[in-house]
C-alpha cells in the first residue's frame, strides 16, 4: 500500500531536549516535505527536497534541520526544541516535476514543556 | 505574505445544498490543489488543476481556474453531514528561487448539518 509513514505520532518532551520525527515513504517519490499546522496559521512549509542530498528552506525554517540521505526518508530535527514548536507536523511526498497528489503522512502532535 | 487565500473562512450549510469555496494567489503557478482535513488528522487530496486547465470535474467535486485573476473555486455539490471538514487550497510556484515550494492556504471550515 502506498503510503507516508511518521513516528512518533505523538510527543511530549521538554525545552532544549533534541529530538527527532521520522519520515518515510515507500512510492519512490523525488519530493518530500515538511509542515507544521497551527490554529488560525493553516500549513506552512518548514523544509523541502526535491532529491537526495537537495533540500530547501520553506516558510518558517528556523528551529528546524533536516537532511536527505536517502530517497524513501527525510528526518526532521529539532536541535534544542522551544515552547513555540508544540503544533502538529506533517511530513508529505509527491512525484518531480509532474507535481501531482502530495500524499500526507498521519502527522506527529508534538507538545514542548 | 502568505499566498493560497481561501474564502469564506467557515462555511455553514444544509444537507444537500452546494457548498462554494474560494482561493486567491498571487505568484505564477505550477498548479493548484484542493485538500481535505477532518478535524487533527492528515490531509487528503482531493483534486489537483494545472495552470493550462481551466475546470476538472471529479465526482460531486468541480474546481476551476482563472489564472488572469489568480483565483481558483471548489465547489461541492449535493452536500452530506460527511463533507464537514476543513478544505484546504494549495499551489506549487511556477519557477525562479521559490521552486518547488508548496504553500497551503488557511482553510476554510465547512460544515453540513443534517
Amino acid at each position: 500500500e502506498a503510503q507516508v509513514t511518521q513516528n512518533p505520532r505523538y510527543l511530549i518532551t521538554v525545552t532544549g531536549k533534541k529530538l527527532t520525527v521520522t519520515c518515510s515513504q515507500n512510492m519512490n517519490h523525488e519530493y518530500m516535505s515538511w509542515y507544521r499546522q497551527d490554529p488560525g496559521l493553516g500549513l506552512r512549509q518548514i523544509y523541502y527536497s526535491m532529491n537526495v542530498e537537495v533540500t530547501d528552506k520553506g516558510d518558517v525554517p528556523e528551529g528546524y534541520k533536516v537532511s536527505r540521505k536517502e530517497k524513501r526518508n527525510f528526518p526532521l530535527i529539532l536541535e534544542s526544541p522551544s515552547p513555540n514548536q508544540t503544533s502538529l507536523y506533517f511530513c508529505a511526498s509527491t512525484t518531480f516535476p509532474l507535481w501531482d497528489t502530495q500524499y500526507f503522512g498521519p502527522g506527529t502532535r508534538l507538545t514542548v514543556l | 505574505s502568505q499566498q493560497g487565500e481561501e474564502d469564506p473562512q467557515a462555511l455553514s450549510i444544509q444537507e444537500g445544498e452546494n457548498a462554494t469555496m474560494n482561493c486567491s494567489y498571487k505568484t505564477s503557478i505550477n498548479n493548484l490543489q484542493w485538500y481535505r482535513q477532518n478535524s487533527g488528522r492528515g490531509l487528503v487530496h482531493l483534486i489537483l488543476i494545472r495552470s493550462n486547465e481551466r475546470e476538472k470535474h471529479s465526482g460531486r467535486l468541480r474546481v476551476t481556474l482563472d489564472t488572469s485573476k489568480k483565483s481558483s473555486s471548489l465547489l461541492i455539490t449535493a452536500s452530506r453531514a460527511a463533507d464537514t471538514a476543513s478544505y484546504f487550497c494549495a499551489t506549487t510556484n511556477a519557477g525562479g528561487t521559490s521552486y518547488g515550494k508548496l504553500t497551503f492556504g488557511q482553510g476554510t471550515i465547512l460544515t453540513v448539518h443534517p
